[in-house]
């Protein structure tokens, strides 16, 4: 059936990066927006950003401008996210989920990814 | 770009109706017909319930309804049930085409 399946979990230290993968199966990857949407422990849902994965274009909330990457890799279906410079307050769960329609930056977030939890220890 | 400003919890019992606000401003609410909304229960995955304001997925019950007037947007939810039980957000469309989630409510079902 139509999926997102994201990458395991990860455990990081301060100031290293993570790279969180999302492979899109049973659908033509290239029609549909991904966005990223992180949750920490016990928090709201917080916006990233998005990708075109057709052309590679991208927009990252104004917080996370600088320090995240959202890319892609249209042979295999899949979008990377990755965030650098790690703090503790990056510890949590990281969705990708897929706009419905077709083509479009926003509508239904229909399709999400199982989550992958980054935790930043020393 | 601020969260979108929604009431911390709501509560209401079983089938009452109950209203949750989403406050945002020009530049994002008040701009676009695009506010959707999102249930997550807990330890889950947040699940689509309205999109473009008012539009409900199929699958969802029609007891959830979305509404919107200036900088506010509505999700109502009519004849509450156990499972409403969630917390519930609000996501909208900005003028630097990038998204903002509201602030979350938690819904309880006396």
């Amino acid at each position: 059936q139509v999926q997102l399946v994201q990458s395991g979990a990860e455990v990081k230290k301060p100031g290293a990066s993570v790279k969180v993968s999302c492979k899109a199966s049973e659908y033509t990857f290239t029609d549909y927006y991904i966005h990223w949407v992180r949750q920490a422990p016990g928090q709201g849902l917080e916006w990233m950003g998005w990708i075109n994965p057709k052309s590679g274009g991208t927009n990252y909330a104004q917080k996370f401008r600088g320090w995240v990457a959202v890319t892609r890799d249209t042979s295999v279906s899949t979008t990377y996210m990755e965030l650098s410079r790690l703090t503790s307050a990056d510890t949590a769960i990281y969705y990708c989920a897929r706009v419905n329609g077709g083509n479009k930056i926003t509508g239904a977030l229909d399709i999400w990814g199982q989550g992958t939890m980054v935790t930043v220890s020393s | 770009q601020s969260a979108l400003t929604q009431p911390a919890s709501v509560s209401g019992s079983p089938g009452q109706s109950i209203t949750i606000s989403c406050i945002g401003t020009s530049s994002d609410v008040g701009g676009y017909n695009y506010v959707s909304w999102y249930q997550q229960h807990p330890g889950k995955v947040p699940k689509v319930m309205i999109y473009d304001v008012s539009t409900r997925p199929s699958g969802v019950s029609n007891r959830f309804s979305g509404s919107k007037s200036g900088n506010t947007a509505s999700l109502t939810i009519s004849g509450l049930q156990a499972e409403d039980e969630a917390d519930y957000y609000c996501i909208s469309y900005t003028s630097s085409s990038t998204l903002v989630f509201g602030t979350g409510t938690k819904v309880t079902v006396l």
